[in-house]
């Protein structure tokens, strides 16, 4: 089974200040890796993914994740946060060859002016 | 393309009633997922449906239940309802089965009295 670790809850931050959403996992087999944000309201938009290859992941707005397996991290990065980037992110796997999502339990990041 | 959309996005039920979520996938993609969302549990899986098959089941009693239709619309279903029901129900759609992404649906706020 595959498990997921978001170690923490809440993140404050100034405007303009860099930010680190932690997530941490746990498979015994091979795994996709997943970054989705959730705005008030809405449902999931997927913000970037790992399937293979280079193990440092770009989404268009900014945010960076890399891939460290012998760490079995997937930490989610942005230089320099807007207020639009408040929201809740969620770090999720799956399993190669499954349907099924595993999420963590989410980061709200609040943007501060 | 239109993206994956949910009825009704709003639903006030009542302990012992049931319950009925629509979920229309967006063109073209066989696979549908529903996710059960709530602040204890965050987002869990509750089952995977394609070709009118379900494929998977998440941990969840047998008052929860669906089905797929051969438009790949599915619906599920929550039988004698439970105050712990109450939860954002999110449908994700995909083009094949273990595919590399999902896109999900603004999400069926159900809260039960």
């Amino acid at each position: 089974a595959q498990s997921v670790t978001q170690l923490d809850s809440q993140v404050p931050v100034f405007e303009e200040a860099p930010v680190e959403l932690r997530c941490n996992y746990s498979s015994s087999v091979s795994v996709y890796l997943f970054w989705y944000v959730q705005y008030p309201n809405q449902g999931l938009q997927l913000l970037l993914k790992y399937l293979s290859g280079s193990t440092l992941v770009e989404s268009i707005n900014g945010f960076e994740a890399e891939f460290n397996k012998s760490q079995t991290s997937f930490h989610l990065r942005k230089p320099s946060v807007h207020i639009s980037d408040t929201a809740e992110y969620f770090c999720a796997v799956k399993r190669v060859g499954s349907e099924k999502l595993v999420f963590g339990k989410g980061t709200k990041l609040t943007v501060n002016p | 393309k239109a993206g994956v959309t949910q009825t009704p996005r709003y639903l006030i039920k009542t302990r012992g009633q049931q319950v009925t979520l629509s979920c229309s996938p967006i063109s073209g993609h066989r696979s549908v997922s529903w996710y059960q969302q709530t602040p204890g549990q965050g987002l869990q899986f509750l089952f995977e449906y394609f070709s009118e098959t379900q494929r998977n089941k998440g941990n969840f009693p047998g008052r929860f239940s669906g089905r797929q239709f051969s438009n790949s619309r599915s619906e599920m279903n929550v039988s004698t309802l439970e105050l712990g029901d109450s939860a954002l129900y999110l449908c994700a759609s995909s083009l094949e089965l273990a595919s590399n992404e999902q896109f999900f649906g603004p999400g069926t706020r159900l809260t039960v009295l």
